[in-house]
């Protein structure tokens, strides 16, 4: 159980372009889901907290109109990384909370992860 | 800032070795404190949490020994095995907002 999807694994895309990434829970509900970059041999950088039917809470120095997050359901988020460029190339990782864990609510559950790469 | 500092930052251990990586938090909010597992190219997945209120927890060959006053908590390996050559996070987080603050993580490579 508590299995947290990823969609696409990996995306190459323009300078200029939009990439969405979806994060799903794909046997559990999720109120809260987080999404983080990680750029080669460093640690998980939080972006923003995504809570379902409401607007992200972004991390400083993360620019909201740039990485859209939309958690329209209780199973799926979506990043949406808008006019991106190179700089943007990274290692995009969900995390879900899953709902029905009364007690261990610390516990989070990751993604396998998206690659993505602006050429 | 970094709120938790991870140490050292790679080990090198031998099959059957003990592995060793140890943090340092800084908030004394904390009151979650797990240790994630991550392989090249992928996710990090739980590996073992403890919460304050105890000194050590056990799972199978991975034990975490945690020191209150200290602010400090480490993961054992015991037995280690070449699959266990991996990157590993600390994390804290505290009350009900769960936003983890990693460590910077450590690579351990276990040699045959």
């Amino acid at each position: 159980g508590a299995v947290v999807s990823q969609h696409p694994s990996w995306v190459i895309c323009k300078s200029g372009t939009s990439v969405k990434i979806e994060c799903r829970s794909l046997d559990f509900q999720a109120t809260t889901m987080f999404w983080y970059r990680q750029f080669p041999k460093q640690s998980l950088m939080l972006m923003a907290t995504s809570n379902e039917g409401s607007k992200a809470t972004y991390e400083q120095g993360v620019e909201k109109d740039k990485f859209l997050i939309n958690h329209a359901s209780l199973t799926l988020s979506t990043l949406t990384v808008t006019s991106a460029h190179p700089e943007d190339s990274s290692f995009y990782i969900c995390s879900a909370r899953d709902l029905g864990l009364a007690g261990v609510h610390n516990e989070q559950f990751f993604g396998p992860g998206t690659r993505l790469t602006v050429l | 800032q970094q709120q938790v500092k991870q140490s050292p930052q790679s080990l090198i251990v031998q099959k059957g070795g003990i592995s060793i990586i140890n943090c340092a938090y800084e908030n004394t909010a904390f009151d979650y404190f797990p240790w994630y597992q991550q392989f090249p190219g992928k996710g990090p997945a739980l590996l073992i949490a403890i919460r304050p209120d105890v000194s050590e927890k056990k799972e199978g060959r991975f034990t975490i020994s945690f020191n209150k006053s200290a602010k400090q908590f480490s993961l054992h390996i015991m037995d280690s095995q070449p699959g266990d050559s991996a990157t590993y996070f600390c994390a804290a987080s505290r009350g009900g907002n769960n936003r983890l603050a990693f460590g910077k993580g450590n690579q351990v490579v276990v040699i045959p």
